[in-house]
């Protein structure tokens, strides 16, 4: 089946710095990636739909300055969250979809800001 | 509407028991709806989904459950078991195509022995 992998699974960063998060299809091409963030005992938030080679559409309220998204090619596309601060502290989950494939989810990244 | 941000509620069951989940969506115009299954720490596992023009699907121990007139979901699980328990998520498909996932509020299934 298909199966999307995401890095790192959990990060800790101090506030002001950057973070890099990678979601990477590994067995089809992903058209197209979602990006989400969950808060604690919350259910997901859709931050961001992008397809390869476009830029990305944010959801209402999404800072895209902050929340920058790549999707350079049909199985990676990145998120870096820029001068984090503490309440950028979440789980941020990747998903995937392309061709006959539904939507697949990675296993989260845990950031904590401190 | 979108999901904003509210505490799950929680369903206990015994173990052996059937478990009813149930989910309101709000866009009248989704066509797809997928049930997932979340592990504390882990992405959504896909359950199960159902298409706007069937009401009713089976997977194994596993019903989805469609209304569209009152625009509601569920889903059953038969003869619960210990590794049921997990926080489910109805999404609905809003748009055409590889269009977008958005969740519902979610529900934690805890499983009494």
């Amino acid at each position: 089946g298909a199966v999307v992998s995401q890095h790192p699974s959990r990060v800790i960063c101090k506030s002001g710095t950057s973070v890099k998060i990678e979601c990477r299809s590994l067995d089809f091409q992903a058209t197209t990636m979602f990006w989400y963030r969950q808060f604690p005992k919350q259910s997901l938030m859709l931050m961001a739909t992008s397809n390869e080679g476009s830029k990305a559409t944010y959801e209402q309220g999404v800072e895209k300055d902050k929340f920058l998204i790549n999707h350079a090619s049909l199985t990676l596309s990145t998120l870096t969250v820029t001068s984090a601060h503490p309440e950028d502290s979440s789980f941020y989950i990747c998903s995937a979809t392309g061709g006959f494939y539904g939507y697949t989810f990675g296993s989260g990244t845990r950031l904590t800001v401190v | 509407g979108e999901n904003v941000g509210l505490h799950l509620p929680t369903l206990s069951v015994q173990e052996g028991d059937n478990s009813i989940i149930n989910c309101a969506y709000s866009n009248s115009a989704s066509d797809y709806f997928i049930w997932y299954k979340q592990e504390s720490g882990k992405g959504p596992q896909f359950i199960i989904d159902i298409r706007s023009n069937m009401d009713k699907r089976q997977g194994q121990r596993v019903t989805v459950l469609l209304n569209k007139t009152v625009k509601h979901l569920s889903l059953q699980i038969a003869a619960t078991q210990p590794g049921d328990s997990a926080v489910y998520f109805c999404a609905e498909n809003i748009g055409a195509g590889a269009s977008k996932i958005i969740f519902g509020s979610g529900t934690r299934l805890s499983i009494r022995p």
